[in-house]
């Protein structure tokens, strides 16, 4: 089955680790994207990629950084420049030049402890 | 200024009843895209359904249509006959092209509660 999956599902990091979040798609999209959701509020988007090898800064990309080396893969880093990670991430990809649907992930919980 | 404003923290209906979600959005690109998705407690979101701006016909997907108003830049999720199961956070989103890129940006969300 075609899909997005994202690991680990919970992620738990000391304050001050770089961690980084998985994000694998099958569905052939050249488009990538990573949002962050904290409690209660709606997606806001860090870094998107439409193609291999580039990607573009969304609305809160500071602390923030990624690599798009596979069309399949879109790897997340949040760096300990990151004030406040603790949030809900998902990673969402579709097809280039499409209006449809974004694809979403189930989504990692990344709690700093 | 926001580009998907959703003025709903929350909503309650009554089950069987119609409810309307509202959302209105902000863009010069003549060419976009609205969407809504609805999003569980789980977490995973759940697309619903698409309109695109130069579609004539509101779009309308099983129970659910949205109602789309361009000269108004409202986009508003109609939920008919809701059910229990209907209870979730919606999200409205919209998609432009920015320098060349496709961009979506999503709203703040409704959280809809149905009673039975």
């Amino acid at each position: 089955d075609g899909g997005i999956t994202q690991s680990p599902k919970y992620l738990f990091r000391k304050e001050g680790q770089n961690v980084t979040l998985s994000c694998e798609q099958n569905l052939n999209h050249d488009a990538m994207y990573w949002y962050r959701q904290d409690p209660g509020q709606g997606l806001r988007l860090i870094y998107y990629s439409q193609i291999v090898n580039d990607f573009q800064k969304g609305d809160i990309a500071e602390g923030y950084s990624v690599s798009r080396e596979k069309k399949e893969s879109f790897p997340l880093t949040v760096t300990s420049a990151q004030k406040n990670p603790t949030a809900f991430y998902l990673c969402a990809s579709t097809r280039r030049g499409s209006y449809n649907e974004q694809f979403f992930g189930p989504g990692t919980r990344l709690t700093v402890l | 200024a926001q580009k998907i404003t959703q003025t709903q923290p929350g909503m309650f209906v009554q089950e069987k009843e119609a409810v309307t979600l509202d959302c209105t959005y902000d863009t010069s690109d003549p060419s976009y895209g609205l969407f809504w998705y609805k999003q569980p407690s789980s977490g995973e979101m759940i697309f619903l359904i698409y309109q695109g701006s130069y579609d004539q016909q509101n779009a309308t997907e099983g129970r659910y249509s949205l109602n789309f108003q361009k000269a108004r830049k409202s986009a508003n999720l109609v939920i008919s006959a809701s059910q229990l199961g209907d209870s979730a956070m919606y999200f409205c989103a919209m998609r432009e092209v920015s320098g060349g890129y496709q961009k979506v940006t999503f709203g703040t969300g409704t959280k809809l509660q149905v009673i039975p």
